[in-house]
């Protein structure tokens, strides 16, 4: 397959766990980008990243959130100290960079904390 | 601000036309994006309209006008499998190529 993958696709977790979603892009996209999905809401920006830069963080809700993307591939959205009202699908995109250009999807990682 | 507004929900009946409207506020827009998303699943990608006017793509459609901060999605020849939610959303200058969507609306297509 040729799409954005994510791991895991759910993942419960007890309140105060740290949890690490996983995001591979499409091969070559040089923007990723991270979104956060409540439900019956639109997707709400987290994080951005072209190449292995992480040029805009400014939606991460607090410093418990962490992302990463150290080769300029395959990134890491990590929780620490999971709470209640982080329970969202989150969802990675990437693109091939530059605005205007068609952001794919990947299928999400429904997390619940309990 | 960059808020995006569209309706909650519409329903429709098989075979028939439905508008999905959609409205931002302009300051700093480039472009605006139509994605379908079936619950449970990723959002896919429909149109990109970034200049005024209307693109026709078989059955669906996108309309944007810049001046008045507002864009359309019809959708044409209804099938059951086009319910689903409708998210409008935005790139705007200088942010990278994030998007800033709306809540999306749910559309149910009913026989």
């Amino acid at each position: 397959g040729a799409g954005v993958s994510q791991s895991p696709r759910y993942k419960v977790a007890k309140r105060g766990q740290d949890v690490a979603l996983r995001c591979d892009p499409i091969s070559g996209h040089v923007s990723l980008f991270w979104y956060q999905q409540s439900l019956w809401q639109g997707p709400e920006f987290l994080t951005y990243f072209q190449n292995e830069a992480q040029l805009d963080k400014s939606g991460l809700p607090s410093d418990r959130f962490f992302a990463e993307r150290p080769e300029g591939s395959v990134s890491t959205l990590k929780i620490q100290r999971t709470q209640q009202e982080d329970s969202a699908v989150y969802l990675c995109a990437s693109s091939l960079g530059g605005t205007g250009n068609e952001q794919f999807f990947g299928p999400g990682t429904r997390l619940t904390v309990l | 601000g960059q808020n995006i507004d569209q309706p909650t929900e519409m329903t429709a009946t098989e075979g028939a036309i439905v508008q999905i409207n959609c409205t931002y506020q302009t300051s700093g827009f480039n472009g605006l994006f139509w994605y379908q998303q079936h619950a449970g699943e990723a959002p896919t990608f429909l149109s990109y309209n970034v200049l005024d006017g209307l693109e026709e793509k078989g059955r669906f459609s996108s309309f944007l006008s810049r001046s008045k901060g507002y864009s359309y999605l019809l959708l044409k020849e209804l099938q059951m499998k086009d319910s689903a939610s409708y998210l409008c959303a935005g790139p705007f200058y200088n942010q990278g190529g994030k998007l800033i969507f709306g809540q999306g609306t749910e559309l149910s297509v009913k026989p």
